[in-house]
């Protein structure tokens, strides 16, 4: 079955501190994908992963991937109120319609 | 604006009545998908075109829904005789061929169905 897992599922936090958001997938994939949604909206992408031990960064955010341990991390260092929102991962099948299998998502909520 | 468009944004029927939603990919885009999203879940797959073919169907497509994508540019998805579970957040995506784009995919807003 294709699954993925999230933790946690509700993270309220404070501004400036640090936390991880962890992301377990259940088959051998070498492509892992961080997105964002704010409430009623869209799906923004973040980051995409390519291989094992990618580590990508994007101004508070820091992503990695270890594929031998299926298991992906997102890093928020110094959080700001801006982050408030809900955060996905998914990994893709390389084969066929290389579909996307999402985890339940992680609402982050950062308080001032 | 050139991202991913997708019509109505919200749609209220009753129970039993047909509905059909529309999307317009990315114009360099030949890959489309279909994604439904509950409250509190993550997306998950409905179906996938590339180009005009569509290729995948998810089990969760049942025979009520329908799918096109004529001419590989826009798509529309179609539910018959609609059903209270039938309502979720219905969103599209594409992305391109190019291989170095690693399938990233850009989803469009999002058609928000409540049937009652």
């Amino acid at each position: 079955e294709l699954k993925v897992e999230q933790n946690p599922l509700f993270l309220s936090m404070q501004e400036g501190k640090n936390y991880t958001i962890y992301c377990n997938y259940s088959t051998t994939s070498d492509r892992l994908y961080w997105y964002r949604q704010d409430p009623g909206k869209s799906l923004e992408s973040l980051f995409v992963l390519l291989s094992n031990g990618a580590v990508k960064q994007e101004g508070r955010l820091m992503a990695s991937l270890d594929t031998k341990a299926r298991l992906s991390t997102l890093h928020i260092t110094a959080a700001v109120h801006d982050l408030s929102a809900t955060y996905f991962c998914a990994f893709s099948i390389i084969q066929g319609a290389q579909k996307l299998v999402f985890g339940q998502g992680t609402r982050l909520t950062i308080n001032p | 604006d050139t991202g991913v468009s997708q019509d109505p944004r919200h749609k209220i029927t009753k129970r039993g009545q047909n509905v059909t939603f529309r999307c317009d990919p990315i114009s360099e885009h030949n890959r489309l998908y279909w994604y439904r999203q509950t409250l509190g879940q993550g997306p998950e797959f409905l179906t996938y075109f590339q180009n005009e073919a569509q290729l995948e169907k998810s089990r969760l497509l049942s025979d009520r829904f329908s799918a096109e994508r004529p001419k590989g540019s826009f798509s529309t998805l179609e539910i018959q005789r609609t059903e209270q579970g039938d309502s979720a957040m219905y969103l599209c995506a594409s992305s391109p061929r190019v291989r170095q784009t690693y399938n990233e995919q850009f989803f469009g807003p999002g058609t928000r169905l409540t049937v009652l």
